[in-house]
């Protein structure tokens, strides 16, 4: 099993739908971060997590909002999609070696 | 806001050839650095990071760091066709927060 785990790999949902990515670990690290990749633009941080009780917004929170419901599992939302953030999500987890990346959700909103 | 630069490529380099990847960064206050490789439409994958002023070697990989030029680079030795990828470089912010570059796209040509 992947140490992170990413569901669903690809979505497509339409304009105003509300939907959520899931990201699961199984590293046991504490810190926990949601990114999109758009081409050219790189990884960007959308929100990010220290514990189960510390959640912090990234430089592109706005259209987004997170739940850290375990130490394993931390989750971005989309309350109402819009087509601009169709990209590329990461979620990944930290220690001080660096970053572990789940396999990406790619989402289309049309 | 703390940047990350590096130059888009694409850089074509040949088989067997050394390549050299640049990044340069805002922050005078970053402390580590990292280079990611990642594979069109995957995860990135962790190369190696750096922290100290000077080089560090693992295999074919020197990563190169001048902290008062805020300078770091990635020196790819006997380029193989399987190093096509695009390299991120990245650095360390306060709380273990990434800020990456958008990327540079590596060719080696067999």
């Amino acid at each position: 099993d992947a140490d992170v785990t990413q569901t669903p790999r690809n979505r497509i949902t339409k304009t105003g739908k509300r939907i959520m990515l899931e990201c699961s670990q199984t590293k046991g690290h504490d810190r926990m971060y949601w990114y999109r990749q758009d081409p050219g633009l790189g990884l960007r941080l959308i929100y990010y997590s220290f514990d189960v009780k510390d959640i912090n917004k990234g430089e592109i929170s706005d259209g987004y909002s997170v739940s850290r419901q375990a130490q394993a599992k931390f989750s971005l939302s989309l309350e109402s999609a819009i087509p601009n953030q169709t990209a590329l999500y990461f979620c990944a987890t930290s220690d001080m070696s660096g970053y572990t990346f789940g396999s990406g959700t790619r989402l289309t909103v049309v | 806001q703390k940047e990350v630069e590096q130059n888009s490529g694409p850089l074509s380099v040949p088989e067997g050839a050394i390549a050299s990847l640049n990044c340069t960064y805002s922050d005078r206050g970053s402390q580590s650095f990292f280079w990611y490789r990642q594979y069109s439409g995957k995860s990135p994958e962790l190369i190696m990071f750096i922290y100290s002023n000077g080089d560090k070697e693992d295999g074919r990989f020197t990563a190169q760091l001048n902290k008062a030029s805020q300078y770091v680079s990635l020196l790819i030795r006997d380029s193989q066709p399987s190093d096509s990828a695009t390299y991120l470089c990245a650095a360390m912010e306060y709380g273990n927060k990434l800020v990456f570059g958008a990327g540079t796209i590596l060719r080696v040509k067999s």
